[in-house]
């Protein structure tokens, strides 16, 4: 199947813990981008990637530090995490020029709890 | 830079009736607009798109949108709700400058009552 793929589901992990979620797409995008989803439904840029170059990085903490081995791959690793960090973070993939005209295909969603 | 607002945090309706879910968006350059769909624990689906060809967007599972740039607004309508349309909504713009990012409202939450 075509499609953004992310593991894990669910992440339940304690506070200080360092952690990893992984993203995968087969679509041959060259743009992924992580988003992050409060509890009140809310969803943020994080980062975006074209061809393994960082192009957008909100006001994140550096705890967080995405990595693209490749083109097809978005990881992105959680130093110490704290309890605000629960969340659900979303992948998504999009080919450059055509976001504009066509939005982005989205992967299910990671939720993390920090405990 | 470019937002959108959702006016209804929470919208209900019984089974059958029309839906309405209301968005304003703001930008500087002609914008893409978009609606996606969350059901609870789940993806978000692209339910349809504005991309500055016909103003009346028709998009899956018999929703509609218009983009009224008088009114800077990109409602999402469906003549008669179905229960699973319950679910959350969100209203999206991108400007097509340079890399694209997606800017995304806070959501709309629609319940359907039988």
């Amino acid at each position: 199947d075509t499609a953004v793929s992310q593991t894990p589901k669910y992440l339940v992990t304690q506070m200080g813990n360092d952690k990893s979620i992984k993203c995968e797409q087969n679509l041959g995008h060259d743009t992924m981008y992580w988003y992050k989803q409060d509890s009140k439904k809310f969803l943020k840029i994080m980062f975006s990637y074209n061809n393994k170059e960082l192009i957008i990085n909100e006001t994140v903490p550096n705890r967080f530090s995405p990595k693209s081995p490749d083109k097809a791959h978005l990881n992105l690793h959680i130093n110490s995490l704290e309890l605000g960090d629960s969340a659900v973070y979303f992948c998504a993939s999009s080919q450059k020029g055509t976001a504009f005209n066509y939005g982005y295909t989205f992967g299910s969603g990671t939720r993390l709890t920090v405990v | 830079a470019q937002s959108v607002t959702q006016l209804d945090s929470h919208v209900s309706v019984s089974e059958g009736t029309p839906v309405l879910l209301r968005c304003n968006y703001s930008s500087s350059y002609s914008p893409s607009l978009f609606w996606y769909v969350q059901h609870p624990n789940k993806g978000l689906q692209l339910l349809l798109k504005y991309t500055s060809a016909a103003t009346l967007v028709k998009g899956i599972n018999g929703f509609e949108a218009e983009f009224k740039k008088s009114e800077t607004s990109f409602h999402l309508t469906k003549p008669s709700a179905h229960m699973s349309d319950a679910a959350e909504y969100f209203c999206v713009v991108s400007e097509g400058t340079g890399f694209q990012k997606l800017v995304f409202g806070t959501g709309t939450r629609l319940l359907v009552s039988p």
